[in-house]
């Protein structure tokens, strides 16, 4: 079973750029999940959708994320415009359905924000 | 604010040892306590998981001891592998919604 693929893995930007990042989560998995994991602390829930409805998004700074989820499946997370503090790594996770005891995750997105 | 509470920040242990994560918690909704193993470069993996109605699980070398009175539960490693080496968080949930994690632990196991 293919696992929760993200891209890119790297990313450098300036402060003020904006940038995207892209999920395909595990095939047949209905709720996806952005986490936001800021070096030396714990995977920090940004938001999370229910096929392609947002379950959860409280803890996302909408000023400058946003996050969609085309047809039930993929997802994007974009921030425009980057602040330095959002320098961290992003996951993507995908449970199986609504809640997800089990969260599998990708391998992230490193961001760098100069 | 920080949900769960995790110590130590890392901590060394020798092959064939134990190893001791500890987690605090203050919301007592919390009902489903998961830890995850983090490879550096890697997305955490879930490696173990309890609920509240039991104190002890465990599967193979890792098990979790739960302490619902004190609002606590710990992950020990037991006889500590050099490829245990990675990162531990570990989390809780009101039934599996909005998973709150720890600062994580650092485990290196020396061989």
């Amino acid at each position: 079973e293919a696992g929760v693929a993200q891209s890119p893995r790297y990313k450098i930007i300036e402060k003020r750029q904006s940038v995207a990042f892209w999920c395909n989560p595990i095939s047949g998995h209905a709720t996806l999940y952005w986490y936001q994991q800021i070096l030396g602390q714990g995977p920090k829930l940004l938001i999370q959708f229910q096929n392609n409805g947002v379950v959860d998004d409280s803890q996302l700074p909408k000023d400058r994320f946003s996050a969609e989820r085309l047809k039930g499946v993929d997802s994007t997370l974009k921030i425009q415009p980057a602040k330095l503090e959002d320098s961290a790594v992003y996951l993507c996770a995908s449970s199986l359905d609504f809640p997800g005891y089990e969260q599998y995750f990708g391998p992230g997105t490193r961001l760098t924000v100069t | 604010q920080q949900q769960v509470k995790q110590s130590p920040q890392s901590l060394i242990v020798q092959k064939g040892g134990i190893s001791i994560i500890n987690c605090a918690y203050e919301n007592t909704a919390f009902d489903y306590f998961p830890w995850y193993q983090q490879f550096p470069g890697k997305g955490p993996a879930l490696l173990i998981a309890i609920r509240p109605d039991v104190s002890e699980k465990k599967e193979g070398r890792f098990t979790i001891s739960f302490n619902k009175s004190a609002k606590q539960f710990s992950l020990h490693i037991m006889d500590s592998q050099p490829g245990d080496s990675a990162t531990y968080f570990c989390a809780a949930s009101i039934g599996g919604y909005k998973l709150s994690f720890g600062a994580g632990t650092t485990v290196t196991v020396r061989a």
